[in-house]
């Protein structure tokens, strides 16, 4: 398709699993952005690459969570040892250069039982 | 993260009034952005504002960056029920981050 996609679209897991969240950007774009969503709230943001390089990962909120972007297209987001708090809508974002007009995808809602 | 004040948290409208919603924030920011998301997708830039004091149009939505660079407002005309859904005001100070605010619902009932 011509936006971003993500997936899985839901993900169940139990407490203390490893998740993958995977993000498909449009074609060409090379900033990408990763936010978490939490119920009621405005969408946070995790950390932002420009081509295969974390350009910026202040947002990632400790040492569990790890993203990569080998090829400088998909990007796929790691949370190890998941816990009840990582339960948010995980977005993600694309754009050709213009950082403001970044191009979001649907998210992946992620629960933690 | 640090996170934008929006008000009013909801509004219910009947359709054909006019809306209007504001963010504040403690920070200057350089930037403002406003975005409608819907349920189950991610959100859709509306508008963005790049200068403090800019008014900005698209179709019946406006927005001004606020004179202070710490807040903006999005004013909707004429609602129709189309344009229900949860507006986001977002800032950008420098760099590559983006804060976004807690969100306006917005009902239009026909």
């Amino acid at each position: 398709g011509a936006g971003v996609s993500q997936t899985p679209s839901n993900k169940v897991t139990e407490k203390g699993k490893y998740v993958e969240l995977r993000c498909d950007p449009i074609s060409g774009h090379t900033a990408l952005y990763w936010y978490r969503q939490s119920l009621g709230q405005g969408p946070e943001f995790l950390i932002y690459f420009q081509g295969t390089g974390a350009a910026d990962d202040s947002g990632l909120p400790n040492d569990r969570f790890f993203a990569v972007r080998p090829e400088g297209s998909v990007s796929t987001l790691k949370i190890q040892r998941t816990e009840r708090g990582d339960s948010a809508v995980y977005l993600c974002a694309s754009s050709a250069g213009n950082p403001h007009r970044q191009f979001f995808g649907p998210g992946t809602r992620l629960t933690v039982l | 993260g640090q996170q934008l004040n929006q008000s009013p948290q909801s509004m219910f409208i009947q359709e054909g009034e006019d809306v209007s919603m504001n963010c504040t924030s403690s920070s200057i920011f350089n930037t403002w952005l406003w975005y409608k998301q819907d349920p189950g997708e991610g959100p859709v830039l509306l508008i963005a504002l790049y200068k403090a004091g800019e008014l900005t149009s698209n179709g019946r939505l406006t927005a001004q960056f606020g004179i202070t660079r710490k807040d903006s407002f999005l004013n909707i005309s004429a609602s129709i029920p189309s344009d229900v859904g949860i507006y986001f005001c977002a800032g950008q100070a420098n760099g590559n981050q983006f804060y976004f605010g807690t969100g306006t619902s917005l009902t239009v009932i026909p």
